[in-house]
């Protein structure tokens, strides 16, 4: 199985609503990310973690929390957010943080009104 | 200076072309780089992975890395429709773990 699953695919909120999106990747893969990509823009990275612990949060924003509850899986739960924060959100995992090759999963599509 | 540059294109050839993709990238210390194909609408899926100097091949693509004049690039031969698409080069500067990604380049072949 060589395969990144995200749930939902599609996701819309409004701006006083909590959520969570959901990763899920069974590559035995140590590291896992959380970016965000706007419409004709590279992937922004969010959060990585390794080991199941956050090693890198790029100055994100207190209404994004990443949780890893095991290897396995990456939550990135969503409180308050505005809606410039409409984009996709990609998860991606690799066999470990530094060098590897990152695999992204099919993302999620966030509206927030 | 961006991090890592590419010219957004579009970038168009006819069917059966050679495609050339071209990227640089500011950071001497970068190990790692890939390549990676967007579609519209899609995620991100990973083509291409080369992290010394040379040729990498893999079927009818091959990456250019030549970290002297700290460029890489991927060559698509014999351009097919299917591969219209965004091509993303990606740079892991040091041992970070970080991708960082160019803006990208929009190939479009044409029949």
């Amino acid at each position: 199985d060589t395969e990144v699953t995200q749930t939902p695919k599609h996701l819309v909120m409004g701006m006083t609503n909590k959520k969570s999106l959901k990763c899920e990747q069974h590559m035995g893969h140590r590291a896992m990310y959380w970016y965000k990509q706007k419409a004709k823009k590279p992937p922004e990275l969010m959060f990585v973690y390794s080991y199941e612990k956050l090693s890198i949060n790029e100055s994100v924003p207190s209404r994004f929390s990443p949780e890893c509850p095991n290897s396995s899986l990456l939550n990135l739960h969503l409180h308050a957010l505005q809606p410039e924060d409409s984009a996709l959100y990609l998860c991606a995992s690799s066999q470990a943080r530094a060098h590897n090759e990152q695999f992204f999963g099919p993302g999620t599509r966030l509206t927030v009104l | 200076q961006k991090e890592v540059e590419q010219n957004s294109g579009p970038l168009s050839v006819p069917e059966g072309a050679i495609a050339s993709l071209n990227c640089t990238y500011s950071d001497r210390v970068s190990q790692s780089f890939f390549w990676y194909r967007q579609y519209s609408g899609k995620s991100p899926e990973l083509i291409m992975s080369i992290y010394s100097n040379g040729d990498k091949e893999d079927g009818r693509f091959t990456a250019q890395l030549n970290k002297a004049s700290q460029y890489v690039s991927l060559l698509i031969r014999d351009s097919q429709p299917s591969d219209s698409a965004t091509y993303l080069c990606a740079v892991t500067p040091g041992n970070t773990g970080k991708l960082i990604f160019g803006q990208g380049t929009t190939l479009q072949v044409k029949p």
